[in-house]
């Protein structure tokens, strides 16, 4: 079992609908969760991380963490073409390494 | 903000050379930095993890004579692809985590190694 498993795509949405992105992770001492967006060529950007459980909101940005469940996902309303990209999920267990999952590839039709 | 440099955002360079890497953290101080190696269409592959005045701490696989890292200060760690050959190009990306904050890693724009 992979230490952080994600789908790897592709998701193809359309212009304008919600993309829901989704990341389970083995370890349950896991503490902090991100999400990361590639563009092809480019190196990762940060563009959300959470601590508690529940969701997190920024802009058309959501992240939803259910450590029960080990569970973490993002959501992207509104969805662009210039959303797609792959988007890396990864998560820290409170050490000096974070475990960065294989990235889900999105596509977003115009 | 959270900006980290590379240079060079590319180098090409004959097999047998070394080549340095450096990455900075302009805006913060970094405790730990990553190196990261990726191949297209592959996922990230962490090479090893440096702390400022420490010795790095490489991942299993990584040859450290080969993959020289050097963490000088909070803002400066360096990689040196030494006796480089055509199987080491590849795209070369660090990261660095923030001393005040949480484990968020702010990545380096890259750097594209290709050795002839």
């Amino acid at each position: 079992q992979k230490e952080v498993e994600q789908n790897s795509g592709p998701l193809s949405v359309p212009e304008g609908a919600i993309a829901s992105l989704n990341c389970t992770y083995s370890d349950r001492g896991s503490q902090s969760f991100f999400w990361y967006r590639q563009y092809s060529g480019k190196s990762p950007e940060l563009i959300m991380f959470i601590y508690s459980n529940g969701d997190k909101e920024d802009g058309r940005f959501t992240a939803q963490l259910n450590k029960a469940s080990q569970y973490v996902s993002l959501l992207i309303r509104d969805s662009q073409p210039s959303d797609s990209a792959t988007y890396l999920c990864a998560v820290n267990r409170g050490g000096f390494k974070t475990i960065f999952g294989a990235g889900t590839r999105l596509f977003v039709k115009a | 903000g959270a900006v980290v440099s590379q240079h060079p955002s590319w180098v090409i360079c004959k097999s047998g050379t070394s080549v340095k890497i450096e990455c900075r953290s302009l805006d913060f101080q970094a405790t730990t930095m990553f190196w990261y190696r990726q191949f297209p269409k592959q996922s990230l592959m962490l090479m090893a993890t440096s702390n400022e005045g420490s010795k790095a701490t490489y991942e299993q696989g990584v040859e450290k004579d080969k993959f020289l890292i050097n963490h000088a200060s909070l803002t400066l760690s360096t990689l040196t692809v030494t006796s480089a050959h055509p199987e080491d190009s590849s795209f070369y990306i660090c990261s660095a985590r923030r001393a005040s904050q949480g484990f968020e890693q702010y990545f380096g724009p890259g750097t594209r190694l290709t050795v002839t």
